[in-house]
């Protein structure tokens, strides 16, 4: 099946400073990359996605990048806030198969 | 709409006993997915359904889980005998179409067997 790796597992970053979140997959059929941001005792809710026509897409504060070649895709956090502190989860196999998540800390 | 509505929010059972879990999808979503959530192996996807069919089952951990979606607006994940292990959060999530689009994920139902 298909493998995606995503790092780090723990990311602490100072409130105003950006982050960043990476994930490598497998399978060079994937056409579809989502983000999701899951906040404490919640439900995981997408923030941004990608397909694999586009290298980068941003929205407000966050964006995500893709390299299809290299097989890796990461999301970007920048001016981060309190309420940017979750846990992220990248999705690949057509948002099928998840990541094992990076719980960001904004420290104040 | 709602959103996707997941019951019960809490159940907590004796190893050995029939846990079933419910889910209404969003209305006029073709696709429902059930994922469990634990520490150690993150979200994985159990099943999914395509117009109430089971599509891919294989990551339905072995025989004493079944799913079953007798029609558009609900779907039951059962667990029978369940185990300890089984403790998890499972999670319904249901989109328009299965590839490439967003999924709407449900509250979740946090699942300990004592």
């Amino acid at each position: 099946g298909e493998n995606v790796e995503q790092h780090p597992s723990t990311l602490s970053v100072q409130e105003g400073d950006s982050a960043v979140i990476k994930c490598t997959y497998s399978d060079s059929a994937s056409n579809y990359f989502p983000w999701y941001k899951q906040e404490l005792g919640k439900r995981p809710q997408l923030i941004i996605d990608i397909r694999s026509n586009v290298g980068e897409k941003k929205d407000q504060r966050i964006a995500v990048t893709l390299n299809k070649t290299a097989k890796h895709f990461s999301l970007h956090i920048t001016e981060t806030q309190p309420e940017d502190s979750a846990v992220y989860f990248c999705a690949v196999t057509d948002g099928l198969t998840f990541g094992k998540g990076t719980h960001l800390i904004i420290q104040p | 709409d709602a959103g996707v509505i997941q019951s019960p929010r809490h159940e907590v059972t004796e190893m050995g006993q029939e846990v079933t879990l419910r889910c209404k999808p969003i209305s006029g979503h073709d696709y429902l997915f059930w994922y469990r959530q634990t520490m150690m192996r993150g979200l994985e996807l159990l099943i999914y359904f395509n117009n109430n069919v089971p599509i891919d089952d294989s990551g339905m951990p072995e025989d004493r889980f079944s799913a079953k979606m007798p029609n558009a607006s609900f779907s039951t994940l059962k667990i029978q005998p369940s185990e300890p292990r089984d403790s998890a959060v499972y999670f319904c999530a249901s989109s328009l179409l299965a590839g490439g689009n967003e999924q709407f994920f449900g509250p979740g139902t946090r699942l300990t067997v004592l």
